[in-house]
C-alpha cells in the first residue's frame, strides 16, 4: 500500500518568505508527527497530532512555525518569515495511534521521504 | 529530559566482522527504545524495537537498564548493512540520537 508522502520533495525560498509543506499520512493512521533534521543531526521532534488536534507542539521552535490537520488526515506545516536557519529536511511520520501520556507502548512510526527546505 | 547519545559518528568494519553500534539514553520513566535505519536514497525505516525482542536482518539489541544502553549488534556484517543508523527513545514522540554511519567494506 501507499506509504507516507510529502510534497514538495525540495523547496527553495528566499529569506522572509512564507512556505507550506504538506504531508499525506498512511490511510487510517490517526497520529501524525513532524520532525526536522538539520545537517549531521538526528531528526528533532516538532509537533504531533492525534486526529485533528495538536496533542504536543512543544518542539516548535518559535511562533513562526505552525501546523494544521483540519480533517484528521493531511497535514500542512507552515513557516512564516523564513530564516536561513530554517534550512533542513522536514520529515513527517504517521502511526496507527499514539499513546503519549504515561504508558510506554507506542505504535510504529512510518516516515515519509522528507521535504528539503533551503532558505537563501 | 529525554536524551539519546550515539558516541560514534562513523563506524567502519570489514564484511564478516562483528559490528556494534552504541547507544546510551537518559530517561526518568520506563523507556521504549528503537533502532531506525536509513539506507542510501531511502526513507527512514524501523529496524527493531526492544519490546519485540526480534532479530531483524541479523541485528539484535538488548536493553540494559543498569547501564542505560541499547547497543545494536550483528555477528557478521554484510556490505548491504552500510547505512545510517539512529537510536531513538519514545514517549509518544521520538527522541533520536545523532546517528552512526556504518560502512561495511568488502
Amino acid at each position: 500500500g501507499a506509504g507516507v508522502s510529502q510534497t514538495p520533495s525540495n523547496k527553495v525560498t528566499e529569506k522572509g518568505k512564507y512556505v507550506e509543506l504538506r504531508c499525506d499520512p498512511i490511510s487510517g493512521h490517526t497520529a501524525l508527527y513532524w520532525y526536522r533534521q538539520s545537517l549531521g543531526q538526528g531528526p528533532e521532534f516538532l509537533i504531533y497530532f492525534q486526529g485533528t488536534g495538536a496533542a504536543d507542539d512543544s518542539g516548535l521552535p518559535n511562533d513562526r512555525f505552525f501546523a494544521v490537520r483540519p480533517e484528521g488526515s493531511v497535514s500542512t506545516l507552515k513557516i512564516q518569515r523564513t530564516e536561513r536557519g530554517d534550512s533542513a529536511v522536514y520529515l513527517c511520520a504517521s502511526s496507527l495511534r499514539s499513546s503519549g501520556g504515561t504508558t510506554s507502548s507506542t505504535d510504529t512510526q512510518y516516515f515519509g521521504p522528507g521535504t528539503r527546505l533551503t532558505v537563501l | 529530559a529525554q536524551r539519546v547519545t550515539q558516541p560514534e559518528k562513523l563506524l567502519s568494519v570489514f564484511k564478516g566482522a562483528p559490528v556494534e553500534l552504541k547507544c546510551n539514553y537518559s530517561y526518568s520513566g520506563s523507556p521504549e527504545l528503537f533502532w531506525y535505519v536509513q539506507y542510501s536514497r531511502q526513507r527512514l525505516q524501523l529496524l527493531l524495537r526492544h519490546i519485540s525482542r526480534e532479530s531483524i536482518k541479523g541485528f539484535t539489541a538488548d536493553l540494559n537498564k543498569g547501564e542505560t544502553s541499547f547497543h545494536l549488534k550483528k555477528p557478521f556484517a554484510q556490505e548491504e548493512d552500510s547505512a545510517m543508523y539512529y537510536c531513538a527513545l519514545s514517549y509518544g514522540k521520538l527522541t533520536f540520537g545523532q546517528g552512526t554511519i556504518l560502512t561495511v567494506h568488502p
